[in-house]
């Protein structure tokens, strides 16, 4: 059972290029969300999805988009890199969105120079 | 606007001792509670959640949490700390009233030391 998987583990862009930043389950969750996590900051949401082709802003949303047209996958998008955005990213997914415990990916550490 | 604290950005404890981590939170609501802990260069893991019921919840590894209404905290304990124990833990908050249920609010994280 892989759980959440998040590809690719490093990167390392330019200054204005874009990405995606890939998160897919195999435990049938409704509910993914994607954080970045800053040293001193804990960790902060980017946006959310309570389902396929449902998603919605959290607290950083800013620079980042998402879709959601399947159940299992649940990519990042950085339009245009910046240096702030130099951070981890973790994808997490719950069964639903309120009660249920998160079950997070390994990260994929971004570095924008 | 739901918030988390954790007041220590580090605890030290000596092999074998009690542990406390501490947690306060604010909500308009009633809170939903969780405590996650992570080891380095990896993911969150769950350990223990308060939804309702005691507020004396245990979860997984031993570790049990106290949900205090009156002091709006919830500070995560353990009877006899593990070297392997040595971690980052954070707490999060959830308000399931309003708009923002399906947001989950992380505290900074405190860094937990283990010493043999």
């Amino acid at each position: 059972n892989a759980g959440v998987t998040q590809t690719p583990k490093f990167q390392v862009l330019k200054t204005g290029q874009s990405m995606t930043l890939q998160c897919a389950q195999d435990m049938n969750h409704e509910y993914m969300s994607w954080y970045r996590q800053d040293p001193g900051m804990g960790l902060r949401l980017i946006h959310y999805s309570v389902g396929a082709g449902i998603t919605d802003q959290g607290e950083v949303p800013n620079g980042y988009n998402v879709s959601r047209s399947t159940t299992e996958d649940f990519p990042l998008r950085l339009l245009s890199a910046a240096p702030s955005q130099t951070s981890v990213y973790f994808c997490a997914s719950g069964l639903e969105g309120i009660t249920s415990p998160l079950h997070f990916g390994n990260g994929t550490r971004l570095t924008v120079t | 606007a739901q918030s988390v604290a954790q007041p220590e950005d580090q605890v030290n404890v000596a092999e074998g001792n009690p542990l406390t981590v501490k947690c306060t939170y604010s909500v308009s609501g009633n809170p939903y509670l969780f405590w996650y802990v992570q080891y380095p260069n990896r993911g969150l893991q769950f350990l223990l959640k308060y939804i309702t019921g005691d507020n004396l919840v245990k979860g997984s590894y031993g570790f049990e949490a106290e949900f205090n209404k009156s002091q709006t905290s919830f500070h995560l304990k353990k009877p006899s700390a593990l070297v392997s124990d040595s971690a980052l833990y954070f707490c999060a908050v959830r308000d399931p009233s309003g708009a923002g249920s399906y947001q989950l609010t992380f505290g900074k994280g405190t860094k937990l030391s283990v010493i043999p």
